[in-house]
């Protein structure tokens, strides 16, 4: 079974302050993702990565940056918090190539910005 | 601008009854026509998927249908049970990078 863990599942940190989102995956996958979700706008793209140490640019990149050191693990930074990043944020994985199709996520993190 | 749009926002349906999902895309080059379910405190799962050179596929209780020139894909849901609710969300992708999903679907099921 495909597991993608996040470090937090509830988060309540003050305007201004740094936020890390921890991803991890258990099967080496090479491409991974952050995802934040907003009741009616779905699903944004924050950032993905498709290696270790790669990363592009998704939809909505601003005041956010990702970090990924080894390929099983994937963050997501808040440099400085703002309450309009209050969302749920998910992370994703999954295959390069013809497997990629399906994207496995992880439980979210839901983030409060006060 | 959302690449995917996807109606209604929100549905209730009676136990037995059917659950349709609606959802249009612009870009041609999307290739591959995924349909996620996700429950409350749980990340989204994949539920069935559809390649444009069909135009229905169907697992279980769950039928998609596809309409490559209107550009248009349904979710149906035959025989909905509570169990069934939950939040849909269709998305049009371009393997395995570019994913764009819809505004999404919260569905109530009723005993």
């Amino acid at each position: 079974d495909v597991k993608v863990t996040q470090s937090s599942r509830y988060l309540v940190k003050r305007t201004g302050e740094k936020v890390f989102l921890e991803c991890v995956q258990d099967m080496d996958h090479e491409n991974m993702f952050w995802y934040r979700q907003d009741p009616g706008l779905g699903l944004r793209l924050i950032y993905f990565s498709y290696d270790v140490k790669m990363k592009e640019k998704g939809d909505i990149p601003e005041g956010y940056s990702v970090s990924r050191e080894k390929k099983e693990r994937f963050s997501l930074i808040l440099e400085s918090a703002s309450t309009n990043q209050t969302s749920m944020y998910l992370c994703a994985s999954s295959f390069s190539g013809i497997l990629g199709e399906t994207q496995y996520f992880g439980p979210g993190t839901r983030l409060l910005v006060l | 601008q959302q690449q995917v749009k996807q109606s209604p926002q929100s549905l209730i349906v009676q136990k037995g009854g059917i659950s349709i999902i609606n959802c249009a895309y612009e870009n041609t080059a999307f290739d591959y026509f995924p349909w996620y379910q996700q429950f409350p405190g749980k990340g989204p799962a994949l539920l069935i998927a559809i390649r444009p050179d069909v135009s229905e596929k169907k697992e279980g209780r769950f039928t998609i249908s596809f309409n490559k020139s209107a550009k248009q894909f349904s979710l149906h849901i035959m025989d909905s049970q509570p169990g069934d609710s939950a939040t849909y969300f269709c998305a049009a992708s371009i393997p395995p990078l570019d994913m764009r999903f819809g505004a999404g679907t919260r569905l109530t099921v009723k005993p």
